[in-house]
């Protein structure tokens, strides 16, 4: 069966650091992936998409890589904040190019960026 | 301009009623979802409109759910003979297009089935 998993429930991190998650997946073929930002009591908040045929993307102090190979994307922010601090969602969609507008999410990391 | 705006916030009901979520997307947005986040899960896909086509029902739980687009704009989550395993914050996002572009979530009904 499909499978998202990323890398840990809750990642702490000093502030000025680098965050990084990870998102695997298994039993997916995406066209795309992409990362949202979630706060407690509110809907995500779309931060970064990317393709199958990239890379990198970059925006700002976030970076994300996608590896079709590993079946992996890697997300950064760089120099972190105490405001970066919240769930961070990655989302594959198009599977197979099919169903291009179905996401389906992973269960998030939670990010605490300490002072 | 507005965002994805949802009604009610917050709804409790009883086991066995039927409620409505209303969901009023992002004028001009042709695509419209619907997922469920429970405590402790991750968003959970329900269902997807996209313009004139038939919607794509695959992540409905059972067929106590349902869910319909009226004039390719507002739409309603149907839940029919709530359990109380249906508690969870319903949340409605669009689109421009399915093409894999940006969703745009709405703040969520919170529904809690005593």
């Amino acid at each position: 069966s499909q499978k998202i998993e990323q890398n840990s429930e809750a990642l702490n991190i000093q502030e000025g650091k680098t965050a990084t998650l990870t998102c695997n997946y298994t039993n997916y073929s995406p066209a795309y992936l992409q990362w949202y930002r979630q706060d407690p009591g509110r809907g995500p908040v779309f931060l970064l998409l990317i393709r199958e045929n990239e890379k990198e993307k970059r925006k700002e102090r976030l970076k994300v890589t996608f590896d079709t190979t590993l079946k992996q994307s890697l997300f950064h922010i760089t120099a972190s904040q105490p405001a970066d601090s919240a769930t961070y969602l990655c989302a594959l969609g198009g599977d197979g190019g099919t169903s291009y507008g179905k996401l389906t999410f992973g269960q998030g990391t939670i990010l605490t960026v300490h002072p | 301009g507005a965002g994805v705006s949802q009604s009610p916030s917050n709804k409790v009901t009883e086991k066995g009623k039927d409620v409505e979520l209303r969901c009023d997307p992002i004028s001009g947005h042709t695509a419209l979802y619907w997922y469920r986040q429970s405590l402790g899960q991750g968003l959970e896909f329900l269902i997807y409109f996209q313009g004139n086509s038939a919607p794509d029902k695959s992540g409905l739980p059972s067929d106590r759910f349902s869910a319909e687009r009226t004039g390719g704009s507002v739409s309603t989550l149907t839940i029919q003979r709530t359990q109380q395993e249906d508690s969870a914050v319903y949340l409605c996002a669009s689109s421009l297009a399915q093409r894999g572009e940006t969703q745009y979530f709405g703040p969520g009904t919170r529904l809690l089935v005593l």
